[in-house]
């Protein structure tokens, strides 16, 4: 299986740019996506195939990557984007998905 | 508007199997799979599989074949996920999700397995 690697989490004060990490144990090409889960509710596609915004998702946030390098960013940080961050690879089969980043703010 | 509607937690005993619906709405059902996920503290999201819901034609992943049966009712445009032979491992939220990049989840289902 494509093992997704993210960093386990981040804490940064609002304002501030956040970048978060997502190396894949092999290619999965663009087909890498984001999502935002809160707690007590469902992930949230924020960004689709790397670098495409979801519908009605701010500007805020961004992707970037191909192949086994992925990263998004959130910039500028905001109070409410406390959440865990996943990342999801639909290239390979089975599906996967990263073990997520807790974003925290100072 | 899309909306996937799953249906209310579960609480069964080892060995048992539970049923767990999605009912869409808000889009031409067929047009479309239907994904399952799991989520667990644990072992935090997993796919399970999806079903073509035009066809009825499955794909699992390995780890779930055995465990999860798929299957859907284009009548009522729900899809339905049966976990089988359940032990405590199989207690999580499970997920239904729309398309690939799944821009769309259900709310999730709470299935707890204890004696």
């Amino acid at each position: 299986d494509t093992v997704l690697t993210q960093s386990p989490a981040l804490a940064v004060s609002p304002g501030e740019r956040v970048t978060i990490s997502c190396r894949a144990s092999e290619s999965v090409s663009t087909l890498m996506h984001w999502y935002q889960q809160k707690p007590g509710q469902q992930p949230k596609l924020l960004i689709y195939k790397a670098s495409n915004l979801a519908s009605g998702v701010p500007a805020r946030f961004s992707g970037s990557g191909s192949g086994t390098d992925f990263t998004f960013t959130i910039d500028p940080v905001e109070a409410d984007d406390i959440a865990t961050y996943y990342c999801h690879q639909s290239w390979n089969s089975p599906l996967t998905f990263g073990s997520g980043t807790k974003l925290e703010i100072k | 508007q899309v909306q996937l509607q799953q249906s209310g937690a579960e609480l069964a005993k080892p060995g048992s199997s539970v049923k767990i619906s999605c009912k869409a709405s808000g889009y031409t059902f067929t047009s479309y799979y239907i994904s399952w996920i799991k989520q667990t503290t644990g072992q935090g999201l997993e796919y399970i599989g999806y079903i073509n819901t035009g066809s009825g034609g499955t794909n699992y992943n390995e780890k779930f074949k055995g465990k999860a049966t798929l299957t859907v009712d284009k009548s009522s445009s729900t899809a339905f996920m049966q976990l089988s032979s359940l032990t405590p491992d199989d207690s999580a939220v499970y997920y239904c999700a729309r398309g690939w990049g799944f821009a769309y989840w259900g709310q999730g289902t709470l299935v707890t397995v204890s004696s």
